[in-house]
């Protein structure tokens, strides 16, 4: 199989903090990352894909200095919210992606990161 | 610009019967995925089925096929049999270049 982990499941934090959230490929090499957001009852919208050990690209609207992405190995990337607001409550997704992105290349999903902020 | 449209904000269906949840596409692209997600209200994404778009036979999983009709741009997903876990959103997404668009989504419910 193909299995993605996010931790944490849920995560409740105040206004001002950072927050951290990881995705992990448990048993694959993960080439491609990718962050997803998704309001509720709203659709899955991309923030940024991220390759190993380069910069993230960032979708339009997104802030790459609040939304802070980190993909330091194969199995692993990072998404921080630094100083958190209300409105950046959401559910955030990661998928993965055993290659560089061909077209029929499926991306295997996170079972995604509930984060509240108070 | 891609985009992907899922007109059904929700459909019900009796278990045990089929049920179509349409999707259309837009692309200037010759080459692109088509894929369809299920998503329970735990969360997790869930892939059911893919279609490539030179694919010339429709896509078959076990209960859900695609069908797909590239000159109207569409790609509906049709599962038999419904069973009541199927309930669920149901994302239809198209691959652009390196990147998956997803649609509005369907939420489907399933009644005995």
């Amino acid at each position: 199989g193909a299995v993605v982990s996010q931790h944490p499941s849920r995560v409740i934090c105040k206004s001002g903090t950072s927050v951290k959230i990881e995705c992990r490929s448990l048993d694959f090499q993960a080439t491609t990352m990718f962050w997803y957001r998704q309001f509720p009852k709203q659709s899955l919208m991309l923030m940024a894909t991220s390759n190993e050990g380069s910069k993230a690209t960032y979708e339009q609207g997104v802030e790459k200095d609040k939304f802070l992405i980190n993909h330091a190995s194969l199995t692993l990337s990072t998404l921080t919210v630094t100083s958190a607001h209300p409105e950046d409550s959401s559910f955030y997704i990661c998928s993965a992606s055993k290659s560089a992105g061909g077209l029929e290349d499926e991306q295997y999903f996170g079972p995604g990161t509930r984060l509240t902020v108070t | 610009a891609q985009k992907i449209t899922q007109t059904q904000p929700g459909m019900f269906v009796q278990e045990k019967e089929a049920v179509t949840l349409d999707c259309t596409y837009d692309t200037s692209d010759q080459s692109y995925g088509l894929f369809w997600y299920k998503q329970p209200s735990s969360g997790e994404m869930i892939f059911l089925i893919y279609q490539g778009s030179y694919d010339e036979q429709n896509a078959t999983e076990g209960r859900y096929s695609l069908n797909f009709q590239k000159a109207r741009k569409s790609a509906n997903l049709v599962i038999s049999a419904s069973q009541l876990g199927d309930s669920a959103m149901y994302f239809c997404a198209m691959s652009a270049t390196d990147k998956l668009i997803f649609g509005t989504g369907t939420r489907l419910q399933v009644f005995p």
